[in-house]
């Protein structure tokens, strides 16, 4: 039964515009969420995370929002690039500040922007 | 500095053979993970260690796999009487620390393959 989903496969933009993924979860005990971007051949390389105690958190192009009470979270990048091109994670933990905390991830969207 | 390594970058094996996967981690890193990741799956969990022990086994599948960690710095994954079902990327990462708060950093991966 998968705990963190990635419903949309993938996912076309144009250089310049919006890119927005989401991703929802099924367990209320996660309370940290992160995202990875993993380009082929290489490992997830981490791009940003958000406590569950936040709705917001912002890095640059780089906007992740959470909504706890639908168990919802997206991804925004603007304005998107061409190297933003790869593969897009998302992960929870649960117990964050315990010990050996594993990342849960979906199953990832291929992001693709043409320019 | 130096990432995290693994080797080999590709194994081809023949089902029932054994197999060997080795993770070098970033110097200094305490905590070290393996996860496998299906084709069209985001990575799973498998094993953490904290220094030389395995602090949580309960993500490997079977007593077919089993990972060692002598001097809490490299770790090898070894997988006895391999089968089909086992091929997939096996990708290792390691951190700082345990939690949350500590960035999880990933090798490349091992892409393994069963005959």
């Amino acid at each position: 039964d998968q705990q963190v989903k990635q419903n949309s496969p993938s996912l076309s933009v144009q250089e310049g515009r919006i890119s927005i993924l989401n991703c929802d979860y099924t367990n209320s005990m996660f309370d940290y969420f992160l995202w990875y971007k993993k380009y082929p051949a290489e490992g997830p390389t981490f791009l940003i995370s958000i406590s569950s105690i936040k709705d917001k958190n912002e890095d640059g192009r780089f906007t992740v929002f959470l909504n706890k009470s639908a168990k919802h979270l997206s991804l925004h990048i603007v304005p998107s690039q061409p190297g933003d091109s790869a593969v897009y994670f998302c992960a929870a933990i649960r117990g964050a500040n315990q010990a050996g905390t594993a990342l849960i991830f979906g199953k990832g969207t291929t992001l693709s922007v043409s320019s | 500095g130096a990432g995290v390594s693994q080797t080999p970058s590709n194994k081809v094996t023949e089902k029932g053979k054994y197999v060997e996967l080795r993770c070098d981690p970033i110097s200094g890193h305490t905590a070290l993970y393996w996860y496998r990741q299906s084709l069209g799956q985001g990575p799973e969990f498998l094993i953490y260690f904290q220094g030389t022990g395995a602090a949580d086994d309960s993500g490997l599948p079977n007593d077919r796999f089993f990972a060692v960690r002598p001097e809490g710095s490299v770790s090898t994954l070894k997988i006895q009487r391999t089968e089909r079902g086992d091929s997939a990327m096996y990708l290792c990462a390691s951190s700082l620390g345990p939690g949350a708060r500590y960035e999880q950093f990933f090798g490349p991966g091992t892409r393994l393959t069963v005959l």
